[in-house]
């Protein structure tokens, strides 16, 4: 059971706009920054998104990041086959006093 | 451009202790950054494990903390993972990263290892 929570799967057709939500709590999300990973299938996790709504260097700006509240959101626009991964959420937690990760969603490109 | 590479057995016997190391290159380990590891078991999330600074500073998920022993050294450019008592629950791709700590933000990761806790 991961402390951020994210829906499990995902999914849209080319051109389309995906959006993937991560829901936590005042001891992680509400008081700490957010950063997304992505993860093509067996490869490492990849810095997507830091700060919240920061692009990590090289990574397009269809991908964007917003947070409200105890809850974040990535969104993907122009929806592309090499978007097809899983994406997690991640963000200090004061009362584990270290990062957790939410369980990911897998993004299915139809 | 930083290059992190995890070395291990890839077998490990149940009851007994894992031991990996990660080597750093393209950057100094002795930078601001934590340098971190998580893992993942087959088919499932990312789990943090901990990390440590050059300082000597270490932070360990309170889950595995009675476990886990990180270690750094500097001269080798290289940091470890100690996890004793493994169980099959332990199998998993073990990652390294640096570690923007503490704000949860892994910006460079090395290929991952699997590790398989088999008797």
């Amino acid at each position: 059971q991961s402390v951020l929570t994210q829906p499990p799967s995902a999914s849209g057709t080319p051109g389309q706009r995906v959006t993937m939500s991560c829901s936590g709590s005042s001891s992680n999300i509400g008081y700490n920054i957010v950063n997304w990973y992505q993860q093509l299938p067996g490869t490492a996790p990849k810095l997507l998104i830091y700060s919240n709504d920061e692009r990590a260097s090289g990574v397009a700006d269809r991908f964007s990041g917003s947070k409200s509240g105890t809850s974040a959101s990535l969104a993907i626009s122009g929806l592309q086959s090499e978007d097809e991964a899983d994406y997690y959420c991640a963000a200090w937690d004061d009362s584990l006093n270290g990062p957790v990760f939410g369980g990911g969603t897998k993004l299915t490109v139809l | 451009q930083v290059h992190l590479q995890e070395s291990g057995p890839g077998v490990v016997r149940p009851s007994e202790t894992l031991s990996l190391t990660c080597a750093v290159s393209g950057y100094s380990i002795s930078s601001p950054y934590y340098w971190g590891w998580v893992r993942q078991p087959p088919g499932k999330g990312l789990e943090w494990i901990g990390s440590i600074h050059h300082s000597g500073s270490i932070y360990y998920n309170p889950s595995l903390k009675s476990r886990v022993t990180i270690s750094i050294d500097p001269s080798k450019s290289q940091f470890s993972l100690r996890l004793t008592s493994v169980t099959a629950a332990d199998t998993a791709v073990y990652f390294c990263a640096r570690d923007h700590l503490p704000v949860a933000s892994f910006d460079a990761w090395g290929q991952g290892t699997l590790l398989a806790v088999s008797s």
